[in-house]
């Protein structure tokens, strides 16, 4: 069965335009998250999804940052008017939630995000 | 809030040594936790996991042992291979909850000498 799966696997851009990142899901999974892995922060959580519930956004670190999940299923992740230090490589997890106490979460190869 | 420490790295061994990585975490409650490892140019892929006290997680010779009284969940193996080498990342997802973010350590890269 298919994975996590996100595009571009690359992205190059410059310090000001806006980006889009993707994430597709596993099939069937209610659970989406955004994490960010750099140098300097490690890796951290960006937001999640969970089915219809308001996505928790504690970890978006400006406003130049936001996700939005259409039909419960693919992703997308927007950075606006980029900044060198957004570069990083941005991964996304998907997880299936049938249990209160644990769910795992898997991972997608991430998109490598470069500002010049 | 709830966090993660681990050992800092690089750590670099010779085939058929034997390995620890420590991690302590804080948390309130039960937390489950998680060894996650990076294998060089792949995604990140889940290690083992152990989601209460006393609980040991096991995967490919890597054993982890859940000790509340230490707040511990140290990386162990007996004998490490140059396969072995990559990225790890001790983490925890916070308890009572049915879908949470996971807080990840800092890292450890491993590096094996054939």
């Amino acid at each position: 069965g298919a994975g996590v799966s996100q595009s571009p696997s690359n992205k190059v851009t410059e310090k000001g335009k806006d980006v889009e990142l993707r994430c597709d899901p596993i099939s069937g999974h209610t659970a989406l998250y955004w994490y960010r892995q750099s140098l300097g922060q490690g890796l951290e959580f960006l937001i999640y999804f969970q089915g219809n519930s308001a996505p928790d956004k504690s970890g978006l670190p400006s406003d130049r940052f936001s996700a939005e999940r259409t039909g419960g299923s693919v992703s997308t992740l927007t950075i606006q008017r980029t900044q060198q230090e957004d570069s990083a490589v941005y991964l996304c997890a998907s997880s299936f939630v049938p249990s209160f106490l644990y769910n795992e979460q898997f991972f997608g190869p991430g998109t490598r995000l470069t500002v010049l | 809030g709830n966090s993660v420490t681990q050992m800092e790295g690089p750590v670099t061994l010779s085939e058929e040594a034997f390995l620890t990585i420590n991690c302590t975490y804080t948390a309130t409650g039960y937390p489950s936790l998680f060894w996650y490892v990076q294998y060089p140019g792949e995604g990140l892929q889940l290690l083992l996991k152990a989601t209460k006290a006393d609980d040991k997680g096991s995967n490919k010779g890597f054993e982890a042992t859940y000790r509340k009284e230490t707040t511990s969940f140290h990386l162990e193996k007996g004998s490490v291979q140059v396969s072995d080498s990559a990225v790890y990342f001790c983490a925890l997802t916070e308890p009572y909850s049915s879908a949470s973010k996971i807080i990840f350590g800092s890292g450890t890269r491993l590096s094996i000498r054939p």
